[in-house]
Parts: C-alpha cells; sequence; structure tokens
C-alpha cells in the first residue's frame, strides 16, 4: 500500500513564476491538507481540502490555491512567486473522523 | 489551538530510555495531545495520541500528568533511527463531518541519539 506521495521532489523557479504540486493521498484517505515548513521551523498548516471543497485556511495569501480532484488527489498553486516561499512543502492525508494524518516526503521549491 | 512548550534539543544515549517533555498549561477538556517526529528529509510521522490516561504502542509510550498541563513522550530504547524532531501537538476534537482538523506545530525537541 503506497502512502502520500508527491510530486516532484524538487524544484527551482525563478521570482514572479507560478507552480503546482502534485499530492496523491494515502489509499482510503479522503481528506488532504497542505503545509508549508521553513528552514528550521515546525510546519505551517496553508490548507486542507475534503470533498472537493476547501474546509479551512492558514494564514496564507491568496496566491496559495488549491484544488482536489474526485479521486481525492490534489493540487497546490502559488502564483507570482516571492523568495520568501522558498521552502518544503508537504501533503498531509488522513480519513475523515480519524485522528492520525499521513505525510509525504514533501516538495522542495526554491525560488531564485 | 492551545499552545506547547518543549525543550529545544536533547541528547540520549544508544539504547537507553528517553523522556520527551512537553508542557501544555492552557489545555482545554477537548484537547488530545499528539506526538509526531520528523527524520531527516522526511515528512512527519505520527507517533502517539491521548487524552487522560497514559498509552502505549509500539513505537513509544505517552505519560499524562494528571492534571493534564503536562505529557512525556517516552522512548524505551532509543535507537538511532530515533534521532529526529519530535513535535507536540494538542488538536480540539469538536468537530463536525467534514471540517478541517489542522495540526499546529512548534519549533519541537530535536533529539541527538548518541552511538
Amino acid at each position: 500500500d503506497a502512502g502520500v506521495t508527491q510530486s516532484p521532489t524538487h524544484l527551482i523557479k525563478t521570482r514572479g513564476q507560478q507552480v503546482t504540486l502534485r499530492c496523491s493521498p494515502k489509499s482510503g484517505h479522503d481528506t488532504v491538507s497542505w503545509y508549508q515548513q521553513a528552514l528550521g521551523q515546525g510546519p505551517q498548516f496553508i490548507f486542507q481540502y475534503y470533498e472537493e471543497e476547501e474546509r479551512q485556511r492558514g494564514n496564507f495569501p491568496d496566491r496559495f490555491s488549491g484544488h482536489q480532484f474526485p479521486n481525492y488527489s490534489s493540487e497546490l498553486n502559488v502564483n507570482a512567486l516571492l523568495l520568501g516561499d522558498s521552502a518544503l512543502y508537504l501533503c498531509a492525508s488522513s480519513l475523515t473522523g480519524l485522528e492520525k494524518l499521513f505525510f509525504g516526503s514533501g516538495t522542495q521549491l526554491s525560488v531564485l | 489551538d492551545a499552545k506547547t512548550t518543549q525543550p529545544n534539543s536533547m541528547e540520549s544515549n544508544e539504547e537507553e530510555p528517553v523522556h520527551l517533555p512537553c508542557n501544555h498549561s492552557t489545555i482545554s477538556g477537548t484537547d488530545y495531545i499528539h506526538w509526531y517526529r520528523q527524520l531527516p528529509s522526511q515528512g512527519p510521522e505520527y507517533v502517539i495520541h491521548g487524552l487522560t490516561s497514559n498509552v502505549n504502542n509500539r513505537m513509544a509510550s505517552l505519560a499524562i500528568a494528571e492534571d493534564r498541563k503536562s505529557s512525556t513522550l517516552i522512548l524505551h530504547r532509543a535507537t538511532l533511527r530515533d534521532a529526529a524532531v519530535y513535535y507536540c501537538i494538542l488538536r480540539d476534537l469538536t468537530f463536525s463531518s467534514g471540517s478541517a482538523r489542522q495540526l499546529t506545530f512548534g519549533s519541537g525537541t530535536q533529539l541527538t541519539v548518541l552511538p
């Protein structure tokens, strides 16, 4: 049983560009959350998707948007990239009603 | 979510027990205590969670103070593979179907295991 898979593993972009990160949840999971982790810090919640809708959002600007597909996979889009967007982006999946989250290994985004 | 306080770093010798403390003096009655750990170059990994009673699983034990204002994650025999950042997180149980139940991470405790 594959766990949470994220692609790509690494990505280099320049300021002002747009980026799309992808996540496939663990088999049977219906909820996907995205987190941003800056170097040396704990992950910060971006938003969560359930039933193809954004259910809750953290303190991130509208440049960060997402989508969940009928097969529960998800995308994170970031527009107008800033140097400060350089971070590890983590996807986590869970099954509604259960406490445990499963995380992928993340996408390391570098903005030059 | 209520806040937790953890030491920035701890060291342990291999094959010895490790006690990782967490203070959460503002915990509410519906807050579960969760522990996740993050190994180098990986995403966080669930370790254990509990509400009031002590909990055991194959990875660790969780000891919760009677007043619930503090807890301790216990690794019974540390191995080199246990070197990681350990996060103590409070998570409110209150939810309705489909609503988000995010995790609020702090800075965690960096555990170093010495051979």
